[in-house]
């Protein structure tokens, strides 16, 4: 069986100032790992993705996360907020054997950011 | 490519009305998935299929049917509408491996009053 759960349900930053967005999962197996981002009444775009090859990934718009198996962890950071970046985030895991390859949700992350 | 495509894009149906959510992708992918977003929640999911002819429930099926005679196309039908059904409804595809991201389409906002 498969779950994730982000540990905030909102984050605020400032503008300029770094971003960490906390995620933890559990898998029976090898898991997948993605990154999703909405912005306000839009559809999901993928930032970024870990399938076991560097456990540190680097995604779009300055985005990068961190796998640590002994942690369970997968968090998101980015060095610098801009204004762009306020969105829902959801952190996503998929098992290697996973039929179907469903994918399970966490129930996301608001990034508020303030100029 | 249009990636995946749904329609329609906003729905008001009453209590009882059917209606069919359309979802098409231009990728040749294999599966395909059904989610709703509750406001304030992750996506669940309702159904999803891994091939022309099959598919499998999901997480929330009651209340939805789904079909896929093409590859391209994966319908979702609700027969009678209820107001827990209100939601924003998200189509997706992907190829087969869990490596694989999944590619969403842009949304249905569905409303039952």
């Amino acid at each position: 069986a498969q779950s994730v759960t982000q540990l905030d349900s909102h984050v605020s930053v400032s503008e300029g100032t770094p971003v960490l967005l906390r995620c933890n999962y559990s898998s029976s197996y090898s898991p997948s790992l993605f990154w999703y981002v909405q912005h306000p009444n839009k559809g999901l775009q993928l930032l970024l993705k870990y399938t076991s090859a560097a456990t540190l990934v680097k995604g779009i718009n300055g985005f990068e996360a961190e796998f640590k198996k002994s942690e369970t962890s997968f968090h998101l950071t980015k060095p610098s907020a801009h204004m762009s970046d306020a969105a829902e985030y959801f952190c996503v895991v998929s098992d290697l054997y996973n039929a179907g390859n469903m994918l399970t949700f966490g129930g996301g992350t608001r990034l508020m950011v303030k100029p | 490519n249009a990636g995946v495509t749904q329609t329609p894009k906003f729905r008001i149906l009453k209590i009882g009305q059917s209606m069919t959510l359309q979802c098409t992708q231009d990728m040749n992918h294999n599966y395909m998935y059904w989610y709703r977003q509750d406001p304030g929640m992750g996506l669940k999911l309702i159904y999803y299929s891994v091939g022309a002819g099959i598919t499998d429930k999901g997480e929330v099926p009651n209340g939805y049917n789904v079909s896929r005679s093409t590859t391209e196309d994966f319908p979702l039908r609700l027969e009678l509408a209820a107001p827990s059904q209100t939601s924003v409804y998200f189509c997706a595809s992907t190829l087969p491996s869990s490596y694989n991201e999944q590619f969403f389409g842009p949304g249905t906002r569905l409303t039952v009053l």
